[in-house]
């Protein structure tokens, strides 16, 4: 079955880099997804890596893709207080719409001043 | 531009109602798809439409049902409502049939007594 794990709080300081890690299980899976959500709101998508890829850069963030050990990480660069919110790892399946996208419980990501 | 918008923002019913849930997609896009989330989760799939038609559903009981109309706009019906169907509940949409890409609204809270 599917099954996403992610560490449930990162405390960080403003300025430095966030990482964020996020494990998978279903190794047929063809997208993986990094979403945002910041208190009382929807989720917003951050990025995204196809499963043929190693990493992507997208400004300040970074996805970095371990197949292998089915291993995905964000990594934040020069942290904010804006980035303050839970991050959530996700995963899609090959074969259109029937299952979704599969969530993480999300992270916390919490800026020291 | 106009975002995805859900109504009604907050509910509160009564175990055994039948709730009803709206959600307008951002112009343009055909492919609506609604999401469980229970607090300290990430969200779970229930039902994803494109043009009107059904493309995938979750592991959810068959109290649960929505629909597409002509002008993309979807409904989730909820039937004899239980404590545990208590969630913010998330409508996404995208221009594709089935991707992982998608816009999400601020969701409708539903509590239940």
């Amino acid at each position: 079955g599917e099954d996403v794990e992610q560490s449930l709080f990162l405390s960080v300081r403003e300025g430095d880099s966030s990482v964020i890690n996020c494990t998978y299980t279903d190794s047929s899976s063809t997208y993986l997804y990094w979403y945002k959500q910041e208190p009382g709101a929807g989720l917003q998508l951050l990025t995204y890596i196809f499963s043929n890829m190693d990493m992507k850069q997208d400004q300040r963030l970074t996805v970095l893709l371990n197949k292998k050990d089915k291993h995905l990480s964000l990594r934040i660069a020069d942290t904010q207080t804006g980035d303050s919110a839970i991050y959530f790892c996700a995963e899609s399946m090959p074969g259109g719409g029937a299952d979704g996208l599969t969530f993480g419980k999300g992270t916390h990501l919490i800026i020291q001043p | 531009d106009a975002g995805v918008t859900q109504s009604p923002t907050h509910l509160i019913k009564t175990r055994g109602q039948h709730v009803t849930l709206r959600c307008s997609p951002i112009s343009g896009h055909k492919s609506v798809s609604w999401y469980q989330q229970v607090l300290g989760q990430g969200p779970q799939f229930i039902f994803q439409y494109y043009e009107k038609e059904e493309r995938g559903r979750g592991n959810f009981p068959d109290r649960f049902s929505a629909r597409q109309f002509p002008n993309y706009s979807s409904e989730l019906n909820v039937n004899a409502l239980l404590l545990g169907d208590s969630a913010l509940y998330l409508c996404a949409s995208s221009f594709r049939d089935f991707t992982g890409e998608l816009f999400f609204g601020e969701g409708s809270r539903l509590t239940v007594l």
